[in-house]
């Protein structure tokens, strides 16, 4: 059975332009995470969405969205990038929410993105 | 505020020697506790977790966790370590307020040395 995959595994883009990461979940996974790893700040929770619908987000600017299509894969969109912005963007699913007593969350491998 | 502390950056130890990674929280109420993994390159694997139940816990690849409530500790360990163990742990707690998330610590890298 596949994991979670997601692309692109690495990508640079430049101040002020767009990137959007993609993340498919393990298949019968409804809920999908959105990490952001930077370097020596660990993981810091970014977005959540269940059944399609944005269920709660960490302490970041509205520049930072997502979206989770019907077939439960997701993207996440960070617009106007700035420099801070480069980090490893981590996607994780689980068959419940966390609040679930498993809290197992099953993670991707990333995509690293890199601003210049 | 919540949190979860893991005092230090680096853990360094010589294969077959036991190892110790700290990590200390502070929540509300009662704690669900997990260790992951994360080797080179790659994501995070799930190891172990606390709901409820024997404060002793044992997870994947022989390692094991101690829940401390006085002390509000999670320790991970092993008795042998190897070389193969090399990589960044992290101590992660689900947030009490917002149950859907998890909150995780700074991380702290594992050395085995042969």
């Amino acid at each position: 059975e596949a994991g979670v995959t997601q692309s692109p595994t690495h990508l640079i883009k430049t101040r002020g332009q767009q990137a959007t990461l993609r993340c498919s979940p393990i298949s019968g996974h409804t809920s999908v995470y959105w990490y952001q790893q930077a370097l020596g700040l660990g993981l810091q929770f970014l977005l959540w969405y269940d059944e399609g619908e944005e269920r709660n987000r960490g302490n970041f600017p509205p520049r930072f969205s997502g979206r989770q299509f019907p077939n439960y894969s997701s993207e996440l969109n960070v617009n106007a990038l700035e420099l801070e912005d480069s980090a490893l963007y981590l996607c994780a699913s689980s068959l419940a929410p966390a609040g679930a007593h498993t809290g197992e969350l099953f993670f991707g491998e990333g995509s690293r993105l890199t601003v210049l | 505020a919540q949190s979860v502390a893991q005092p230090e950056d680096q853990v360094n130890v010589a294969e077959g020697n036991p190892l110790t990674v700290k990590c200390t929280y502070s929540v509300s109420g009662n704690p669900y506790l997990f260790w992951y993994v994360q080797y080179p390159n790659r994501g995070l694997q799930f190891l172990l977790k606390y709901i409820t139940g024997d404060n002793l816990v044992k997870g994947s690849y022989g390692f094991e966790a101690e829940f401390n409530k006085s002390q509000t500790s999670f320790h991970l360990k092993k008795p042998s370590a190897l070389v193969s163990d090399s990589a960044l742990y992290f101590c992660a707690v689900r947030d009490t307020y917002n149950t859907d998330k998890l909150i995780f610590g700074t991380g702290t890298r594992l050395q085995v040395f042969p």
